[in-house]
């Protein structure tokens, strides 16, 4: 168990709509990342939020928005969902803000969206 | 061409053979290379770390990075079923300041009893 939840498991829901998905950090950590992993795209990074700010975006779609709050939970929300969406989406955290040298990135269990 | 190119498989092993997972990586400036196993519907997990070129040794596994040739390395000495997982290799190009994780698609392992 590497600490870091995420809630649901799983998520099936019809297209157009919009989902949140939650991830709690490992105690102590300040940094969360979310991914998304699909079969053809494998897993890609989508945003990275420190200690409440934005740190760093990736492949993250304008549909898809994230924040931090000040308990350090995450939130990845997904509107105008498509089918092209269902994925696994993790959230890691680490104890940094840099995800430089040995800040390791710890990976919660994900949770599966079907956009049906 | 793909930053980081691992071959999907599955390979398909028989216990207690010796396992050779491998990566090509095409972008020069990456320092920090990682493996990651992930288990069917579980989180990716860090195996080992490794800074620039060189060996590292944990256990059954042996990390291995040329950066002459771009290729990294994972070996799994006497493989067990309990390996039979998704090892995934990632890096990034710098082992100081901000920098994202590039992961390859991983290679599936299946170990067979």
């Amino acid at each position: 168990d590497s600490g870091v939840t995420q809630t649901p498991k799983h998520l099936i829901t019809a297209t157009g709509q919009r989902v949140t998905l939650r991830c709690s950090p490992r105690s102590g950590d300040l940094s969360v990342y979310w991914y998304q992993q699909s079969l053809d795209q494998g897993l890609q990074f989508l945003i990275q939020y420190y200690n409440g700010e934005e740190r760093a975006k990736g492949n993250i779609l304008e549909r898809f928005s994230a924040q931090q709050f000040p308990d350090l939970h995450s939130e990845l929300n997904l509107s105008s969902l498509e089918l092209g969406d269902s994925a696994l989406y993790f959230c890691a955290s680490s104890p940094r803000a840099s995800g430089a040298g040995t800040d390791t990135q710890y990976f919660g269990p994900g949770t599966r969206l079907t956009v049906l | 061409q793909k930053e980081v190119e691992q071959d999907p498989g599955p390979l398909s092993v028989p216990e207690g053979a010796i396992v050779s997972l491998n990566c090509t990586y095409s972008n020069s400036a990456f320092q920090y290379f990682m493996w990651y196993r992930q288990y069917s519907r579980k989180g990716p997990e860090l195996l080992m770390y490794t800074y620039s070129s060189g060996n590292k040794e944990d256990g059954r596994f042996t990390a291995q990075v040329d950066k002459s040739s771009k290729y990294i390395s994972l070996f799994i000495r006497d493989s067990q079923p309990s390996d039979s997982a998704t090892y995934l290799c990632a890096m990034r190009p710098t082992n100081s300041g901000y920098s994202t994780l590039t992961f390859g698609k991983g290679t599936m392992l299946l170990v067979s009893p």
